[in-house]
């Protein structure tokens, strides 16, 4: 099993321009999350997923999208990029009533 | 909304020593509290599940309770080793809410010195 794959891990915007996140995970799990880790800020919780098909937001939702098609597949979308959104995001995906697996993170940088 | 905090943002013990960290939440008390790893530059990895009706769960050096009356959760490491050094966080599910929607707090770093 590869796990959770996200890509890219590193991407430079300017402000104003949007770009997805891609997301994958091929354990079968039920939910998947989006967080992003700041200095000091620790993570928070963008959107997450319970099943595919069914989304809702979490703690900072601005500004992101989501959807879920598959089980497999969470991409998160930047609509109009803006330097506060400069952040490493992680997704990560759980069993019910398990522990969540993390990827290795996308290290995003808007100018 | 329920508010996570972690005791002091930093930890140093020398080896052989037990870590002990704290998490507190102040609002409603969860189902269940997770605890994970987090090394830097990668993504958090996690290691204890403990539910509201469990006391105590072990697993290895690794030890966590949790006190729904105090509404805290400590997770202790005994015999500490160099490589138990990272950040540690902890996280809870929101109010009824299923394990999608799971908050952290910012987390203790711990550092063992030889």
């Amino acid at each position: 099993n590869a796990g959770v794959t996200q890509t890219p891990k590193f991407q430079v915007l300017k402000t104003g321009q949007s770009m997805t996140l891609q997301c994958a995970q091929d354990m079968n799990h039920e939910y998947m999350s989006w967080y992003r880790q700041d200095p000091g800020m620790g993570l928070r919780l963008i959107h997450y997923s319970v099943g595919a098909g069914i989304t809702d937001q979490g703690e900072v939702p601005n500004g992101y999208n989501v959807s879920r098609s598959t089980t497999e597949d969470f991409p998160l979308r930047l609509l109009s990029a803006a330097p506060s959104q400069t952040s490493v995001y992680f997704c990560a995906s759980a069993p019910r009533d398990k522990g969540y697996t993390f990827g290795s993170g996308t290290r995003l940088t808007v100018v | 909304s329920q508010k996570i905090e972690q005791n002091s943002e930093a930890l140093n013990i020398q080896e052989g020593k037990t870590a002990t960290l704290t998490c507190n939440y102040t609002n409603y008390s969860p189902a269940y509290l997770q605890w994970y790893r987090q090394d830097p530059g990668r993504g958090p990895v996690f290691l204890l599940l403990i539910r509201e009706n469990e006391k105590e769960k072990r697993k290895e050096r690794l030890k966590v309770t949790f006190d729904t009356t105090l509404k805290q959760s400590l997770f202790h490491i005994t015999a500490s080793q160099p490589a138990d050094s990272a950040t540690y966080l902890c996280a809870l599910p929101d109010r009824g809410s299923t394990l999608g929607r799971l908050y952290f707090g910012r987390g203790t770093q711990l550092t063992v010195w030889p």
